[in-house]
């Protein structure tokens, strides 16, 4: 048990341009879990995939966003034409049945 | 649609201590699951203490213990023996299933003197 990985930690990129964020879950956890945590607040839901599938998205979730999690492994969180609002931590989470989330360290986004 | 309040932005400790947070909750479920994290400064969210709203029992982990209040909507965790290390953000958070998202409320910044 590895712990879940988040790829960067920390992303810095100039407004307009496009991310990519990247988490890999424990192994064998089924579910994926994305949230937003802006400074002083706690974290919010973005999206959630149980294996491949993405279950639910938050209303927070633009079309600018967009995520994946190809054959129910790795997941990614991309941001199209970063905004100044878009600077956050994006926290990823994996979860086995009904066991308690674990949360990986997070990226933290950057919008110069 | 559920909500979690944690009205104590900041608090403060001396060592071995006991501290008290508070969080209250919103939600018309009966079946339920509440949590309380903890964020150490640039460090991973890690769970402190699980609560299943079916049990009446409350939840207790070494130092952490809740008192959880069902009718109140009320959900507090007490820490004995306040350490040093147990400064951080600690957040109180909801579930309406097991494998569902969780609800965050806005946490409270914890600090621990010696």
């Amino acid at each position: 048990d590895t712990g879940v990985s988040q790829d960067p930690r920390h992303k810095i990129t100039k407004r307009g341009q496009n991310v990519t964020f990247r988490c890999d879950p424990i192994s064998e956890h089924n579910r994926l879990y994305w949230y937003r945590q802006t400074l002083g607040q706690g974290p919010e839901f973005l999206t959630y995939f149980q294996n491949e599938a993405q279950l639910e998205k938050s209303r927070l979730l633009s079309d600018r966003f967009s995520a994946e999690r190809p054959k129910g492994s790795f997941s990614t969180l991309e941001i199209q034409r970063t905004e100044q609002g878009d600077s956050a931590m994006y926290l990823c989470a994996s979860q086995l049945e009904d066991q308690p989330q674990h949360f990986g360290d997070g990226t933290r986004l950057s919008i110069l | 649609a559920q909500t979690v309040t944690q009205s104590q932005p900041e608090m403060s400790v001396q060592e071995a201590e006991t501290v008290t947070l508070s969080c209250t909750y919103d939600t018309s479920e009966n079946n339920y699951y509440l949590f309380w994290y903890k964020q150490p400064p640039s460090r991973q969210m890690i769970l402190v203490i699980r609560q299943e709203a079916y049990k009446q029992q409350n939840a207790t982990e070494n130092r952490f213990s809740v008192n959880f209040q069902k009718a109140a909507k009320s959900f507090s965790l007490k820490i004995s023996d306040s350490q040093l290390g147990d400064t951080a953000m600690y957040f109180c958070a909801f579930a309406n299933q097991a494998g569902t998202a969780l609800i965050f409320g806005k946490g409270t910044t914890l600090s621990v003197s010696s």
